[in-house]
């Protein structure tokens, strides 16, 4: 199996703009996807297939790919983005799903 | 309304066995691949297991590999996962999520707890 390498965490004012980064092999090969999850809550997708937003996620997130990286730019940062974010990506053929270890945002 | 409800979670003694159960309303489930996702405390997300939509592909992850069994029934609208030989390192919450590719895992239940522990 392949790994996904997240930062543990990404500190961002209100108002300016976070990236957080996921890095793997398979990347260049295999569609991403982004989940944000709010302590007590289940994961939400916030981008599916490297830079698609999922109906009714705000427009500040987005999402690109260069290479083996893949980055998630969350624009105008607001308090209540503090959550953790995964990125996702299937193995060749859909056959098993990677998660990356996750990145903390703080918003100061 | 689209729901994932699991249930059937619990304390188990190690070496013990539990069934999860993944209960989904709102859309056309036999028309879905299904996964269980797993959460330890504190730690990151890790993929269990997935069936395809038709029950003809099964998958797991090393982890969990010849002591977990996934399973659905279509008519019932349900996904199961048959936990056996429990060890502590599987304590955990338990998502299920359906999987729509290539659009990935876009609904999620509110997960269900397992405890490990004697």
């Amino acid at each position: 199996s392949f790994e996904l390498t997240q930062p543990p965490s990404v500190s961002v004012s209100p108002g300016q703009t976070a990236r957080i980064t996921c890095s793997g092999d398979a990347l260049s090969k295999q569609y991403a996807y982004w989940f944000q999850q709010k302590p007590g809550q289940a994961p939400v997708m916030i981008i599916e297939k490297d830079n698609e937003r999922p109906s009714g996620i705000p427009e500040r997130f987005s999402g690109s790919s260069s290479g083996t990286t893949v980055t998630l730019t969350i624009s105008g940062v607001q308090a209540e983005d503090e959550a953790d974010y995964y990125c996702q990506s299937p193995e060749s053929g859909y056959v098993y799903w990677v998660f990356g270890g996750g990145t903390k945002l703080i918003v100061l | 309304e689209v729901q994932l409800v699991e249930s059937g979670g619990g304390l188990v003694k190690p070496g013990g066995s539990l069934r999860l159960s993944c209960t989904a309303s709102g859309f056309n489930f036999n028309s879905y691949n299904m996964n269980w996702v797993r959460q330890a405390p504190g730690k990151g997300l890790e993929w269990v297991s997935s069936i395809s939509y038709g029950s003809g592909h099964i998958y797991y992850a090393d982890s969990v590999k010849g002591r977990f069994t996934i399973s659905r029934d279509n008519a019932e609208n349900s996904l199961y996962l048959q936990m056996d030989s429990l060890g502590a390192e599987d304590t955990a919450m338990y998502y299920c999520a359906r999987d729509q590719r290539p659009q990935g895992m876009d609904v999620w239940g509110q997960g269900t707890t397992v405890i490990v522990s004697s």
